[in-house]
């Protein structure tokens, strides 16, 4: 199966708002609410920043939020600090095997 | 505090077999679906396959049907992910997740590193 698609990388400067894209198909992104996004340090396991297109989870700070028009998915970064530097990666469950697939990631680099 | 510790690295020469494990503690093993997760070196994420340990329905990621078998022992909360003959390709760091339901999972195991070398 194909993985959602993402910008390879992204980047911004302290404070500043970035976005980063998910797109999909009906199949995947379009037709469901199950789309979540990670968060990954070099050396480290994902971690569950946004999940159903827009929840948080307890403990994820508010700087992140998610959204989802047609097949494309977003989640955008407010407020850029430092530590926001890492990977990201969207998901989302798909009707072809009935499991999740996930993007290819995005690199975000804080100037 | 829900954890996943998963059992540590691994070197295999091709066509070994292996067996990784994942064992949860904190919350209820029998309501929660454990998935399989493989990252490549340098590489993303891509899902491997699924099991809801309650009643052992598994599902698997087409690309991975066949080459390995997950299942989950829930008398000591325990998932597995087992080769039967490995290749130079299965090296990478495989992590197990927690899944409520069968997309979305919450917590991670920190990743168990394979390396298959001759």
């Amino acid at each position: 199966q194909s993985a959602l698609t993402q910008p390879a990388s992204v980047s911004g400067s302290p404070g500043q708002s970035i976005t980063i894209s998910c797109t999909g198909t009906r199949s995947d992104v379009g037709g469901y609410k199950y789309v979540s996004w990670y968060q990954q340090h070099p050396g480290k396991a994902p971690k569950l920043l946004i999940y159903d297109v827009s929840n948080r989870p307890s403990g994820v700070s508010n700087r992140f939020s998610g959204s989802k028009s047609g097949n494309t998915a977003s989640l955008t970064i407010s407020g850029l600090q430092a530590e926001d530097e890492a990977d990201y990666y969207c998901s989302s469950y798909t009707a072809i095997s009935a499991l999740e697939v996930f993007g290819g990631g995005t690199k975000v680099t804080v100037l | 505090e829900v954890q996943l510790v998963q059992s540590g690295a691994e070197v295999k020469k091709p066509g070994e077999s292996l067996k990784i494990s994942c064992k949860a503690s904190g919350y209820s093993f029998t309501d929660y679906w454990i998935g399989w997760v493989r990252q490549m070196p340098g590489k993303g994420l891509e899902w491997m396959g699924i099991i809801y340990v309650h009643d052992s329905d598994t599902r698997y990621n087409p690309s991975f049907q066949g080459q390995v078998n997950i299942s989950a022992d829930k008398s000591i909360n325990t998932a597995y992910l087992q080769w039967s003959s490995l290749r130079a390709s299965d090296t990478a760091m495989y992590y197990c997740a927690r899944s409520p339901t069968v997309t979305t999972p919450d917590s991670w195991g920190q990743g168990t590193q394979v390396i298959v070398a001759s």
